[in-house]
């Protein structure tokens, strides 16, 4: 079985400064990890994924996120974020083959203050 | 590309009525179709997964005879919500998937809000 748990329910932060948003995953076959963010009364957006390879990973909007197998990580970071990045973020894991279900941490509430 | 429109956006009705969700997949062809329910500050719940032309495979827990789900061509699945109940009330997402490429994630439609009175 595969699960994801995202360390932070809620991270406030001053617009211009660096954020991580921590993601940890276990899962006992190869996976997918994805991260989305949803806006108020949206659906999710793709911010980037890893399938393989390069185990940095840039996104959308200046995201990255870098996997790491041995600490089954999968952390999202943006060096300056901006009032524009509050969002809930969601990581996310499936199995090979992206028509594989998705399975969704419980989301950090990024909320950037000026 | 990959857009997926889901209507309507957002619908109040009366307790005991049954209420009908689409999610179409407007420039490609969803061979799956997955229903999710978000409740307020909480993550998204699987609720079942849908392939064209077969019957949904519902998550533990969910009432399939509650929830109908209908996938009958690859750009088109629905979701109906049989006899709502304000416990029904929630946010419900579908996403769309191919398996013409798997390493495509799913793209999700804006979601609807479904209020019970």
């Amino acid at each position: 079985a595969q699960s994801v748990t995202q360390l932070d329910s809620q991270v406030p932060v001053f617009e211009e400064a660096p954020v991580e948003l921590r993601c940890n995953y276990s899962s006992s076959v190869s996976v997918y990890l994805f991260w989305y963010v949803q806006y108020p009364n949206q659906g999710l957006q793709l911010l980037l994924k890893y399938l393989s390879g390069s185990t940095l990973v840039k996104g959308i909007n200046g995201f990255e996120a870098e996997f790491n197998k041995s600490q089954t990580s999968f952390h999202l970071r943006k060096p300056s974020v901006h009032i524009s990045d509050t969002a809930e973020y969601f990581c996310a894991v499936s199995g090979p083959g992206g028509y594989n279900k998705l399975i969704f941490g419980a989301g950090t509430r990024l909320a950037v203050h000026p | 590309g990959a857009v997926v429109s889901q209507h309507p956006s957002w619908v109040i009705c009366k307790s005991g009525t049954s209420v009908k969700i689409e999610c179409r997949s407007l420039d490609f062809q969803a061979t799956t179709m997955f229903w999710y329910r978000q409740f307020p500050k909480q993550s998204l719940m699987l609720m079942a997964t849908s392939n064209e032309g077969s019957k949904a495979t519902y998550e533990q827990g969910v009432e399939k005879d509650k929830f109908l789900i209908n996938h009958a061509s690859l750009t088109l699945s629905t979701l109906t919500v049989t006899s709502a109940h304000p416990e029904d009330s929630s946010f419900y997402i579908c996403s769309a998937a191919t398996t013409g490429d798997s390493n495509q994630p799913q793209h999700f439609g804006d979601g609807t809000r479904l209020s019970i009175l």
